[in-house]
């Protein structure tokens, strides 16, 4: 696709629950990054990706959650346990190389969790 | 650790010009972008800095001032589109850190 794409845009879970979200960045782009934005707040960097490692994965809460892109293209984000502290959008972002030089993200549409 | 502040909120007429600051604390830095995001939507990028001095793109401009660890987002000919929310971000160690954004409120 010509944007990032982000899937489900909506998930509601109960407490405790086990949540994918998936990302499909810009082809080509080896950055990939995920956010968490709460409303009213900016985004919150969780994960960085180049390629297919996690170059800087130091925002992630805890140990609950988990970032995979086995393949350098597609990524995962896994929350286990899930807690009501989880809910916000989860938004994800890639760029060419990395946006040192042009500082441009391309976020997608983002994965609303509501967890109950 | 990285503080940045902004606005939480200005209100200005159609046709006007507004001015967003956002000042920051941080260890190491690379460049201060700005992104628009509308409600329900994707933050879209605008602007960049990584050097003392204006950018202009369109109706859009920023400022940086390293120095003085400031930068701002001019907005002129202002159109209702363009109400939205405005977050100024830090780019330092291979990541963005926002601020909490400013909403802007375009009346006719």
């Amino acid at each position: 696709g010509a944007g990032v794409s982000q899937t489900p845009s909506n998930k509601v879970t109960e407490k405790g629950k086990y949540v994918e979200l998936r990302c499909d960045p810009i082809s080509g782009h080896t950055a990939l990054y995920w956010y968490r934005q709460s409303l009213g707040q900016g985004p919150e960097f969780l994960i960085y990706f180049q390629g297919t490692g996690a170059a800087d994965d130091s925002g992630l809460p805890n140990d609950r959650f988990f970032a995979v892109r086995p393949e350098g293209s597609v990524s995962t984000l896994k929350i286990q346990r899930t807690e009501r502290g989880d809910s916000a959008v989860y938004l994800c972002a890639s760029s060419l190389t990395g946006p040192r030089n042009t500082g441009e993200l391309f976020f997608g549409e983002g994965s609303r969790l509501t967890v109950l | 650790g990285q503080s940045l502040e902004q606005p939480s909120e200005v209100t200005a007429v159609e046709g006007a010009i507004v001015q967003i600051n956002c000042t920051y604390q941080t260890s190491g830095f690379y460049g201060l972008s700005w992104y628009q995001q509308h409600d329900g939507g994707a933050p879209t990028f605008l602007s960049y800095n990584a050097l003392d001095g204006l950018e202009e793109t369109g109706r859009f401009s920023s400022f940086l001032s390293r120095s003085d660890s400031y930068g701002y987002l001019l907005l002129q000919e202002l159109q209702m589109k363009d109400s939205a929310s405005y977050f100024c971000a830090v780019y330092n160690f291979n990541k963005f850190y926002f601020g909490s954004g400013t909403k802007l409120n375009v009346k006719p």
